[in-house]
């Protein structure tokens, strides 16, 4: 059975730092890209960050909006993602999703989290 | 960048009868490989999202066929033939065909 566990979340101040994990189990880890997204409270979703299996690369892609801020990267021995989160700040506060890019064929997200939040508030 | 549009933002609807959304692109999704990577997903309050479609009208796996997905270039729509109440939540539609992945605004379904 596919799944995907955050970790992480939690209360930081404005200007801190906090990084998220992202532990699958069920599939072979280095096989999938993988996505971070998240989820203002009462608000629609957003893709944060995507990074690329090592055999495409293993490079990164992010929004506008936390480029220069958020660092995504992989451990594929221990088949966690992270979402390093620098320069915090209070519209960045939301549930943070970790999901899997099914597959390169079809470019779709098809297992995901439960979700993890971040508050960012002084 | 791509924004995608959704329209009803709202949608109630009787059990039983059918409920259709639209999703707009404001430029066309055909990537290089031929093919259109759109999405619908759904969530039910206080839940993950859930993928139901991808490439535009592929079904994905245990999603019942009452969901049926169809469109090209900009235009896109999903449709559940008869809505049962579990299919209350909110319905996104997902482009995936470049960077940065966008999604739609949100249909919420509710049973009226």
């Amino acid at each position: 059975e596919v799944q995907v566990v955050e970790s992480g979340g939690g209360l930081v101040q404005p200007g801190g730092s906090l990084r998220l994990s992202c532990t699958v189990s069920g599939f072979t880890f280095r096989d999938h890209a993988m996505s971070w997204f998240r989820q203002a409270p009462g608000k629609g979703l957003e893709w944060v960050a995507f990074i690329r299996r090592k055999d495409y690369g293993g490079t990164a892609e992010y929004a506008a909006s936390v480029k220069g801020r958020f660092i995504i990267s992989r451990d594929d021995s221990k088949s966690i993602a992270y979402l390093q989160m620098h320069s915090l700040k209070t519209e960045d506060t939301a549930v943070y999703y970790c999901s899997r890019e099914g597959s390169i064929a079809g470019r779709y997200y098809d297992s995901w989290g439960q979700g993890t939040l971040v508050t960012v508030s002084s | 960048d791509i924004v995608l549009t959704q329209t009803p933002l709202s949608s109630p609807v009787a059990l039983g009868q059918p409920a259709s959304i639209s999703c707009t692109s404001s430029q066309g999704l055909v990537f290089s490989d031929g093919n259109t990577y759109l999405s619908w997903l759904h969530q039910r309050p206080g839940q993950p999202p859930r993928l139901l479609i991808y490439k535009i009208s592929d079904r994905f796996s245990g999603v019942p066929d009452r969901f049926s997905g169809s469109g090209a270039g900009t235009d896109f729509t999903l449709k559940i033939s008869r809505v049962e109440a579990e299919d209350v939540g909110v319905y996104y539609c997902m482009q995936t065909t470049q960077f940065p992945h966008a999604f739609g605004q949100g249909t919420k379904v509710e049973i009226k």
